[in-house]
């Protein structure tokens, strides 16, 4: 089975531009959640979702947005691109929302903001 | 805001030799989890250690848990090259309804051959 899968995998957007991020879960996976990891930092919790409704947020501006669609995979939008966005943004899928769940990580896809 | 905080910030060591790497939290938790990210890629999950353990092992990890100290310590044991990595502690929130899970800013390892 494949695993977490992200595109893309790098991006350079300059400020002020909009950009979209996209994860397709492990099958049989139904809660998505997405971190922002900044370099040498640990990765910061940005949503969760599960059955296409959010579960849960972290403190980032309402640039930050995201869906969830019937076949569970989630977009992660963020509009109004700022140079503290460039990060390395990481998906990880679980069976459900409980933190007992193993979360399975992507690769990230790592945004460059100029 | 980051809960967890992991000590030290970077560790290196000779092949063979144990890597003891500690995490602090601030607020009740349910559950600890350690992982580990190799060259800023995706995170790999290690092990998990619910509030009512003190102590778990699995092949050369062993975790421990104190919630009183509200810490916990990862120890690898007889060390390969391929450890190397960056491992964070990460845990569940039980203040908020925000911050669901929270990483700490990790420990990066470098085990030499």
């Amino acid at each position: 089975d494949a695993g977490v899968t992200q595109s893309p995998t790098h991006l350079i957007k300059t400020r002020g531009q909009h950009v979209t991020l996209r994860c397709s879960p492990i099958s049989g996976h139904k809660s998505v959640s997405w971190y922002q990891q900044v370099l040498g930092q640990g990765p910061q919790f940005i949503f969760q979702y599960y059955e296409k409704e959010e579960r849960g947020r972290g403190n980032f501006p309402d640039r930050f947005s995201a869906r969830q669609f019937p076949n569970y995979s989630s977009e992660l939008n963020v509009n109004a691109l700022l140079l503290g966005d460039s990060a390395l943004y990481l998906c990880a899928s679980s069976l459900g929302v409980s933190s007992y769940n193993e979360q399975f990580f992507g690769p990230g896809t790592r945004l460059t903001v100029l | 805001s980051q809960q967890g905080e992991e000590d030290p910030q970077a560790l290196s060591i000779q092949e063979g030799e144990n890597a003891t790497m500690n995490c602090s939290y601030k607020t009740s938790i349910n559950n600890l989890q350690w992982y580990r990210q190799n060259s800023g890629r995706g995170l790999v999950h290690l092990i998990l250690i619910r509030s009512n353990e003190r102590e778990k092992h699995s092949g050369r990890l062993r975790v421990t848990l104190d919630t009183s100290k509200k810490s916990s310590s990862l120890l690898i044991t007889a060390s390969r090259a391929a450890d190397t990595a960056s491992y964070f502690c990460a845990t569940d929130n039980l203040k908020t309804s925000y911050d669901k899970v929270i990483f700490g800013p990790g420990t990066s390892l470098s085990v030499i051959p």
